[in-house]
């Protein structure tokens, strides 16, 4: 698996963009990139997942770069209910078992 | 929009009782999960179930643990034996046939051991 370092903690105001970079020096060909958000006392989410280039969707975008080495998920204008813990999670689908490491945890303020 | 369901969302039974957890995957999905995580620590992955069968299993779904899916769209978790350090939320998921990273979390049950 896929070693990932992402920054502890984050702070923010609303309606500002946040982007959490992750680093994962060791990822693998097979491996595909993938962000869950967790709200306190709540199931994660699944967010986003990409393999490359740039992928989009309603909630977040997700940047990769060629080498694939790091990628930033990256949420426009947060409101205060984008507060949560942000996890990056790296490894081949095929793989079922999840590893969460510890995450980012977003602070949006007023 | 379709939700994985757990019930009950808080248990609270005395160390050395079983519980079982309980948990509606989404109906079309193929593939089960319980995940646990203990208060303020990691989401830790218990095991994966797939074809009435268990594919993956981690070093804390010791033989305390089972898992089953008694009908077509219950999936359980069964403690036999509770520890004061299974108290814990529990969370199960299930995902489709693709997209093995793109796994769908229940609430979660809010397991206390006395």
């Amino acid at each position: 698996l896929a070693k990932t370092t992402q920054p502890v903690s984050m702070d923010s105001y609303e309606g500002q963009e946040v982007n959490i970079t992750c680093s994962h020096n060791n990822i693998a060909t097979n491996d595909y990139i993938t962000w869950y958000q967790q709200f306190p006392s709540q199931g994660p989410r699944f967010i986003i997942q990409g393999y490359k280039t740039k992928v989009t969707n309603e909630v977040a975008s997700l940047f990769i770069p060629a080498d694939r080495k790091s990628s930033t998920l990256s949420l426009p204008r947060v409101s205060l209910s984008d507060t949560a813990v942000y996890y990056c999670l790296v490894g081949d689908t095929g793989r079922r078992a999840l590893t969460f490491g510890s995450g980012t945890r977003l602070q949006v303020q007023p | 929009e379709p939700e994985v369901t757990q019930t009950p969302s808080h248990q609270v039974t005395q160390m050395g009782q079983e519980v079982i957890l309980r948990c509606v995957p989404i109906s079309n999905h193929l593939y089960f999960y319980w995940y646990r995580q203990i208060l303020g620590q990691k989401v830790e992955f218990l095991v994966s179930f797939y074809n009435n069968e268990i594919s993956e299993k981690s070093e804390i779904f010791d033989d305390q643990f089972s898992v089953e899916r008694p009908d077509g769209s219950n999936f359980t978790l069964k403690i036999r034996s509770t520890k004061l350090e299974d108290s814990a939320m529990y969370f199960c998921a299930s995902s489709g046939a693709r997209g093995a990273y793109e796994q769908y979390f229940g609430p979660g049950t809010r397991l206390t051991v006395t």
